[in-house]
């Protein structure tokens, strides 16, 4: 089985960085993802995780520790277009990503 | 050009009726999945094929039936719909792990 932790609302202001974590058991750990979703559209990827460490693109990272079973979304020089959900998702071997329930990121002016 | 794209994007029906959900995708991709998402934004995994091959078969009742004609399609025919079946409808695509998953537009089903 699996278990996958995200907060369920953040709010964070225009400018700021949030960081949102992930939490998860799984068996058959193939990595981690981090998808983005806007309101009435479909979840776009934003990075994967597989080995330790800090992966960075752009104004986003990911971080990823498999023993401890976390990860994080770090988002830098937030900007009103992040407003958005966040979702963590794991891939159990090899065959399906299984998703959190999702992170609500508010980001105000 | 849309890599994966699925129709209708809206579907209200009456319960107890048969509807079917399209998804193709043009990406070349192998695996190709059904996703639903609840009114709570969780999206839990359907069924997963692999080149026309059923790979995954979650715990979905036996009215929702997946057909995969080619690796380019992936179509899903719901019978007898049940209020609780209203929910936005995902199909995706994948090659490989690092690139993740392509998400098609989704289908907002609402059983009435």
């Amino acid at each position: 089985g699996q278990n996958i932790d995200q907060p369920t609302e953040m709010t964070a202001t225009e400018g700021a960085i949030v960081q949102i974590n992930c939490t998860y058991q799984t068996s058959g750990f193939n990595g981690l993802f981090w998808y983005q979703q806007h309101a009435g559209e479909a979840p776009t990827f934003l990075s994967y995780n597989v080995l330790d460490g800090l992966e960075e693109k752009g104004r986003f990272s990911s971080f990823l520790s498999r023993s401890k079973g976390y990860s994080y979304l770090l988002l830098k020089e937030l900007q009103m277009k992040d407003s958005a959900s966040y979702l963590c998702a794991c891939l159990e071997g090899g065959t399906a990503l299984i998703f959190g329930k999702g992170t609500t990121l508010s980001v105000s002016s | 050009d849309t890599a994966v794209s699925q129709t209708p994007k809206y579907l209200v029906t009456q319960m107890g009726n048969d509807k079917s959900i399209k998804c193709e995708q043009n990406l070349g991709h192998d695996t190709m999945y059904w996703y639903k998402q609840d009114s709570k934004k969780f999206l839990k995994i359907m069924f997963s094929y692999n080149n026309k091959e059923l790979i995954i078969n979650e715990t979905v009742p036996n009215r929702f039936s997946p057909k995969s004609p080619d690796k380019a399609h992936l179509n899903l025919h719901i019978n007898s719909l049940e209020l609780g079946d209203s929910a936005v409808y995902f199909c995706a695509s994948s090659q490989g792990l690092a690139s993740g998953y392509t998400f098609g537009s989704g289908t907002r089903l609402t059983v009435v």
